[in-house]
């Protein structure tokens, strides 16, 4: 059974680029959640994706948006990057409502 | 406005004994409650939940007690080992919203070293 991975491991941007962020989910998951993890805090809920569809949403501006393929996997998208989007980017997949499982997450500094 | 607060940012312990760590919740529709554990580079790794309509739930070394009233809970770990040694973040959701498990709300973690 493979875990959650995630794509890149570590990441530097400079403000006002854009980044894309890859998540695959658990095998026979269908349900992908994203987090920020900014230093010192714990996780906030940026989105969730079931069956492709997003299926709630966090206090995130537009800025942050996602897909979800149909095997399952997802992308982050964030555009005109900020200073504070620098954070730690976790994924976690799930089957439907089950326990969220985490990957190893994405390192994300804006310069 | 934390709505799940752990109000210890770390706790130190001797290997053999009980590690206790605490967490508090003000968001009355919270229904379901779990705790992660953290190793520096990589993501949080699910420990154990429990539901609102039970007030504690077992699974070997490790014990979560929920007080409703209260909105509090509390992570037991024993005995505790040097290798419990990580971040452990309390979360909760609301059911209603979509699930047990969805969009979950967590603290800002407890740091627990176990010293041999």
């Amino acid at each position: 059974e493979t875990g959650v991975t995630q794509s890149p491991t570590h990441l530097i941007k400079t403000r006002g680029q854009q980044v894309t962020l890859r998540c695959s989910s658990q095998s026979g998951h269908n349900t992908v959640s994203w987090y920020q993890q900014a230093l010192g805090q714990g996780p906030q809920f940026i989105f969730q994706y079931y069956r492709e569809e997003e299926n709630g949403r966090g206090n995130f501006p537009p800025r942050f948006s996602g897909l979800q393929f149909p095997n399952y996997s997802s992308e982050l998208n964030v555009n005109a990057l900020e200073l504070d989007d620098s954070a730690l980017y976790l994924c976690a997949s799930s089957l439907n409502t089950g326990t969220q499982y985490f990957g190893p997450g994405t390192r994300l500094l804006v310069l | 406005d934390q709505q799940v607060k752990q109000n210890s940012p770390s706790l130190s312990v001797q290997e053999g004994r009980i590690s206790i760590l605490n967490c508090d919740y003000t968001n009355s529709m919270f229904d379901y409650f779990l705790w992660y554990k953290k190793y520096p580079a990589e993501g949080p790794t699910f420990l154990i939940s429990i539901s609102s309509i039970k007030d504690k739930n077992e699974d070997g070394r490790f014990t979560v007690f929920l007080n409703k009233s209260a909105k509090h809970l509390s992570l037991h770990i024993v005995p505790s080992q040097p290798g419990d040694s990580a971040v452990y973040f309390c979360a909760a959701s609301e059911s209603g919203s979509g699930g047990s498990n969805y969009k979950l709300t967590f603290g800002k973690g407890t740091l627990l070293t176990v010293n041999p």
